[in-house]
């Protein structure tokens, strides 16, 4: 089954850093398909975040940053802000559906 | 400047087939590369992809919904249009269409819509 997992929650404290992570399988990650990660705000449109795994698309602050590893992809946010506070998914391209698959979302809590 | 609107009904009947519409400008889905696609997000769940419709008129489905949705463009009017049949209340969401970009590596949605919410109950 085709599956990108995301931890539920993760929290930090302003001005900590926060890692989510996303795992894939042979089919997505792991067949070399790039990660995308957005940003989503209950009520609004979600934002392009990173993509192709590490790349800031222009007007994205710097302490956002990704890095991808094997079947595994992981989204970095370094200085949290209060502003940070939102849900976060990875998407990937995946062979065995033909089409785009998101991860489960991760709501980052700012404390 | 790229914009996309989905437009709709807010509630239909279980049984009913939901039409939704794209209506985007600042780009042409004629343009090598392009294509708009559809994600849904039910209530207190993750994003969910739909459909994906290229340039070229390829159509992609989600295997899991694919007997179920139809995914049609109109290039002179800019819009994409999303039939979903036998509707349920289970595919109650906020449905988003979204515009994909070549420079990705597999599909990837820079530009988005800001959502229609679509309830589904008798």
């Amino acid at each position: 089954q085709s599956v990108l997992t995301q931890p539920p929650s993760v929290s930090g404290a302003p001005g900590q850093r926060v890692t989510i992570s996303c795992t894939g399988s042979s089919s997505n990650i792991g067949a070399g398909y790039d990660v995308h990660w957005y940003q989503h705000l209950p009520g609004t449109a979600p934002k392009f975040l990173i993509y192709n795994n590490y790349n800031r698309p222009s007007g994205v602050p710097d302490r956002f940053s990704g890095s991808k590893s094997g079947t595994s992809a992981s989204l970095v946010i370094t200085g949290l802000q209060a502003e940070d506070e939102a849900d976060y998914y990875c998407q990937s391209y995946d062979s065995s559906l033909s089409g785009s698959l998101f991860g489960g979302g991760t709501k980052v809590t700012v404390l | 400047q790229i914009t996309l609107k989905e437009s709709g009904p807010t509630l239909v009947k279980p049984t009913q087939t939901l039409t939704l519409t794209c209506t985007f400008s600042g780009f042409s889905l004629s343009s090598t590369g392009v294509g708009v696609g559809w994600i849904r997000q039910p209530p207190g769940k993750a994003l969910q992809w739909l459909a994906l419709i290229y340039w070229d008129d390829d159509q992609r489905y989600s295997p899991s919904l694919k007997s179920r949705l139809t995914i049609t463009k109109d290039t002179s009017k800019n819009q994409v249009v999303l039939r979903m049949t036998n509707m349920d209340p289970v595919d109650t969401a906020t449905y988003y269409c979204a515009r994909r970009s070549s420079y990705c590596g597999g599909d990837c949605y820079p530009y988005w819509g800001q959502g229609t919410p679509v309830t589904v109950s008798s």
